[in-house]
């Protein structure tokens, strides 16, 4: 089974603090992604990666940047933390061949509250 | 660019009764379809795809989505709803042949099945 793990369920951090979301997937995929999901807006492409050290901005990255130093992990960063970053955030993985082409794995969600 | 409409955020049913969730999507080239499903608490898992072939695709819980080339939708429907079907679900495209398989989501309808 794949598994995708995100290194903590709930965290709170105050304004300003730097804060460090860490996605750890076990099956050599190429692709993962970072998304934040809100009531009534569904999940929305904050970055994602295809190859180590590769990164492309997704829909809303402002504020946020991220680490792919290693194949099976990906990190998203906030600089400094802000209350409308509350939100619960998603990581995914995905290969690019096989049976499961196009399939995104997700992990538990890290829902975070910024006071 | 694509997008994707899920008209019902919520969706309220009983016990065995039959339910359909709808899913529009907006591409001007070709795409594969997904339903993704969360349950309370948990990260999202994949439900059903459309990738080629047959229009009409069954997931191993009973629910089945038909792709509708031309009315350019694909709902998700199951015959008879059981309360452990109550979750959000998620329906998202992608290019067809994209180099990185980013999903589109839509923004999610709530199935709630009441005894």
């Amino acid at each position: 089974d794949v598994k995708v793990t995100q290194s903590s369920r709930y965290l709170v951090k105050r304004t300003g603090e730097k804060v460090f979301l860490e996605c750890v997937q076990d099956m050599d995929h190429e692709n993962m992604f970072w998304y934040r999901q809100d009531p009534g807006l569904g999940l929305r492409l904050i970055y994602f990666s295809y190859d180590v050290k590769m990164k492309e901005k997704g829909d809303i990255p402002e504020g946020y940047s991220v680490s792919r130093e290693k194949k099976e992990r990906f990190s998203l960063i906030l600089e400094s933390a802000s209350t409308n970053q509350t939100s619960m955030y998603l990581c995914a993985s995905s290969g690019r061949t096989g049976g499961q082409l196009y399939e995104q794995y997700f992990g538990p969600g890290t829902r975070l509250t910024v006071t | 660019a694509q997008s994707v409409t899920q008209l019902d955020s919520q969706v309220p049913v009983f016990e065995e009764a039959p339910v359909e969730l709808r899913c529009n999507y907006s591409s001007s080239v070709s795409v594969y379809l997904f339903w993704y499903v969360q349950y309370p608490n948990q990260g999202l898992q994949l439900l059903l795809k459309y990738l080629s072939g047959s229009t009409l695709v069954e997931s191993i819980n009973g629910f089945e989505a038909e792709f509708n080339k031309s009315q350019t939708s694909f709902h998700l429907r199951k015959p008879s709803v059981h309360i452990s079907d109550t979750a959000e679900y998620f329906c998202a495209v992608t290019e067809r042949g994209g180099a990185t398989n980013k999903l589109i989501f839509g923004t999610g309808t709530l199935l709630a099945v009441q005894p």
